[in-house]
């Protein structure tokens, strides 16, 4: 089993619709959380941190779930810009090194 | 600030031929990363380093691959050998780890790698 898992999509999503995917982790010592965006053939880069308590940012929301080990984002109003590769990142006890997930491929249509 | 550099960005070399990938990382971050990806693997840890210290190196596939970081800006990453499965692209990423905090990375461009 891989540390983090994403579905690899991709999710085909309606412009102005919602979608919402989730990254599950299997080291339950996981004390860091991110969402990061890669384009393509561009390099990933941090969209938002994941805090216990959930977080939002604009139209995007983050959340964990530490019983059940994953995460998860969800984009409202998704725009055609926000189409992209969506990686979740976990850091270990440890605080430093990052796993990241296969990805989730988010495809917005007009 | 210019953000984390790497070279070069393109390299196409035939097999068995060394390849040196080149990185500095962001003017005051003291830990640095080298992370490799692929359409199968996705984006693997290949190793760290804390304050120019490898801390752990248990990515690097095979003794084929080294790295070094001479000092807080600057870092290679060697394969020698190279092998047709090297090929991909190999990022660079840095951040300011500070003890009890997240800790956020910053990618570089990356260098893509094909081995003929």
């Amino acid at each position: 089993r891989k540390e983090v898992e994403q579905d690899p999509g991709p999710f085909n999503v309606p412009e102005g619709a919602t979608v919402a995917f989730n990254c599950t982790y299997s080291n339950s010592a996981s004390q860091s959380f991110f969402w990061y965006r890669q384009d393509c053939r561009k390099e990933p880069k941090l969209l938002m941190s994941v805090y216990s308590s959930g977080n939002e940012d604009g139209r995007f929301t983050a959340q964990l779930n530490r019983a059940s080990q994953y995460i998860s984002l969800l984009i409202r109003d998704s725009k055609l810009s926000d189409s992209a590769t969506y990686l979740c990142a976990v850091g270990g006890a440890a605080g430093n090194k990052l796993t990241f997930g296969g990805g989730t491929r988010v495809l917005v249509k007009p | 600030d210019a953000g984390v550099i790497q070279s070069p960005r393109h390299e196409v070399t035939e097999m068995g031929q060394e390849v040196t990938l080149r990185c500095k990382p962001i003017s005051g971050h003291n830990s640095l990363f080298w992370y490799r990806q692929t359409m199968m693997r996705g984006l693997e840890l290949l190793i760290y380093f804390n304050n120019n210290v490898p801390i752990d190196d248990s990515g690097m596939p095979e003794d084929r691959f080294s790295a070094k970081m001479p000092n807080a800006s600057f870092s290679t990453l060697k394969i020698q050998p190279s092998e047709p499965r090297d090929s991909a692209v190999y990022f660079c990423a840095s951040s300011l780890r500070v003890t009890g905090a997240a800790n956020v990375l910053t990618f570089g461009a990356g260098s893509r790698l094909t081995v003929l």
